[in-house]
């Protein structure tokens, strides 16, 4: 199947500082790209949806303003968490969906896992 | 909106037993249904994946049931070895390729013992 990658792996960042997180499609070029969070032991939950050269979509409760997207180019989107607290400690997770022939499928990346001091 | 449940939350196999896993969906326009293998730490990797105009698909010890009138699909694992346990999710999605969001189900913890 197709490669998302996503960096770092793993943050380790103090209370108040800007942490952000990059995702690529390796191998094919994506139309819309997703980050979603996941917390231990539960199902994944989407942040916002990202496509290339437009806003992005945010779910709702989500924060637009402390969870930043951008989405520069069809294989690269990065989500910044502005100002991290405690409470933002969580596995993020991007995923990518692409295709030909009308048919597309979604991949993920690895995740980062986000500790927050 | 589109709700997903999915059924059992844990699963214990012996090795070389069979697994199964059935999700429910709300809306009957649904029409792409993938199913997610995630191991402890990582991302969820896609493990096969089914569109409504197909009942059934394969793929080596793993296939993927649609009854589209019941609005439910299952996830069948054949032969099942320890390397299967994982959480495995499932999804489903309206207007696919029209954009539409996957909604997940709640996962299911397999375990699979030697």
């Amino acid at each position: 199947g197709a490669v998302v990658s996503q960096h770092p792996s793993w943050v380790i960042c103090k209370s108040g500082t800007s942490v952000k997180i990059e995702c690529r499609s390796l191998d094919f070029q994506a139309t819309t790209m997703f980050w979603y969070r996941q917390f231990p032991k539960q199902s994944l939950m989407l942040m916002a949806t990202s496509n290339e050269g437009s806003k992005a979509t945010y779910e709702q409760g989500v924060e637009k303003d402390k969870f930043l997207i951008n989405h520069a180019s069809l294989t690269l989107s990065t989500l910044t968490v502005t100002s991290a607290h405690p409470e933002d400690s969580s596995f993020y997770i991007c995923s990518a969906r692409g295709g030909s022939g009308g048919v597309e499928t979604q991949y993920f990346g690895p995740g980062t896992r986000l500790l927050v001091l | 909106g589109e709700n997903v449940e999915q059924h059992p939350s844990t699963l214990s196999v012996q090795e070389g037993d069979s697994a199964v896993i059935k999700c429910t969906y709300s809306d009957s326009a649904s029409n792409y249904f993938p199913w997610y293998k995630q191991e402890l730490g990582k991302g969820p990797q896609l493990i096969i994946d089914i569109r409504s105009n197909v009942g059934e698909k394969k793929d080596q010890r793993i296939a993927v049931t649609l009854n589209k009138t019941a609005k439910h699909f299952s996830l069948h694992i054949t032969e099942t070895q320890p390397e299967d346990s994982a959480v495995y999710f499932c999804a489903a999605s309206l207007y696919y390729n029209q954009g539409g969001k996957l909604i997940f189900g709640q996962g299911t913890e397999l375990s699979v013992k030697p």
